[in-house]
């Protein structure tokens, strides 16, 4: 199984802030990634696909990038409805597998 | 427009089954794959299954291997996943997704809370 590391766990940052969140691959998996946005008790949403393209409706705000084993999702000014927690997903091979995921908390 | 509609939550004892539904409309059934993902009350998300509703071809996490079955019933537009032996691990929100080529996992389900108790 590929094992996705994903950093920090956690963060506290303020409105406006840029915030970056890192997931690293076991082996390779192309640009195979995609970046989650989960709200509490609910589904996640989907910001990022193909590592570096943005889902539709999804604000410029959010970008990401990387290729192989080491990705990246930005967010060049932090907005009050940002406050969430963050999942990467590769799905280069089964079994599909999540990062840890990076909870991200109102300074 | 897209939706993944769920069953309603669900209590079991450990050992016994459940199944939970996840009926899709807004877009033609049978030409999108149908993944389950579950979620350990304060944990992270665990892929469990996809499911091809039009062949009804099944690839497992090898976690669940033996005790998961998901099918389709194209006739309703409905993919199914039964989870069996219950343990209290298994206490969680399941949710079933759409993939499209490209932007992944696009649509999810509102997710179903199935509790294992005694």
């Amino acid at each position: 199984d590929i094992q996705m590391t994903q950093s920090p766990s956690s963060l506290s940052a303020s409105v406006g802030d840029r915030v970056t969140i890192t997931c690293r691959a076991s082996q390779g998996i192309r640009n195979d990634l995609a970046w989650y946005q989960q709200k509490s008790g609910k589904a996640p949403k989907g910001l990022i696909y193909a590592a570096s393209s943005l889902q539709s409706g999804v604000p410029p705000r959010f970008s990401g990038s990387g290729s192989g084993t080491e990705f990246t999702l930005t967010i060049s000014s932090l907005q009050p409805e940002d406050f969430a927690t963050y999942y990467c997903l590769q799905h280069n091979s089964y079994p599909l597998t999540f990062g840890g995921g990076t909870k991200v908390e109102i300074k | 427009q897209v939706q993944l509609v769920q069953s309603g939550a669900e209590v079991r004892k450990p050992g016994a089954s459940v199944k939970v539904s996840c009926k899709a409309s807004g877009y033609i059934f049978t030409t999108h794959y149908i993944h389950w993902v579950r979620q350990a009350p304060g944990q992270d998300l665990e892929w469990m299954a996809i499911i091809n509703p039009s062949s009804g071809s099944t690839t497992y996490a090898q976690k669940f291997q033996g005790r998961i079955t998901v099918t389709s019933d194209t006739s309703t537009s409905t993919v199914s996943m039964e989870l069996r032996s219950l343990r209290s691990g298994d206490t969680a929100v399941y949710f079933c997704a759409r993939e499209v080529s490209g932007p992944g996992l696009d649509s999810w389900g509102q997710g179903s809370l199935v509790t294992v108790s005694s």
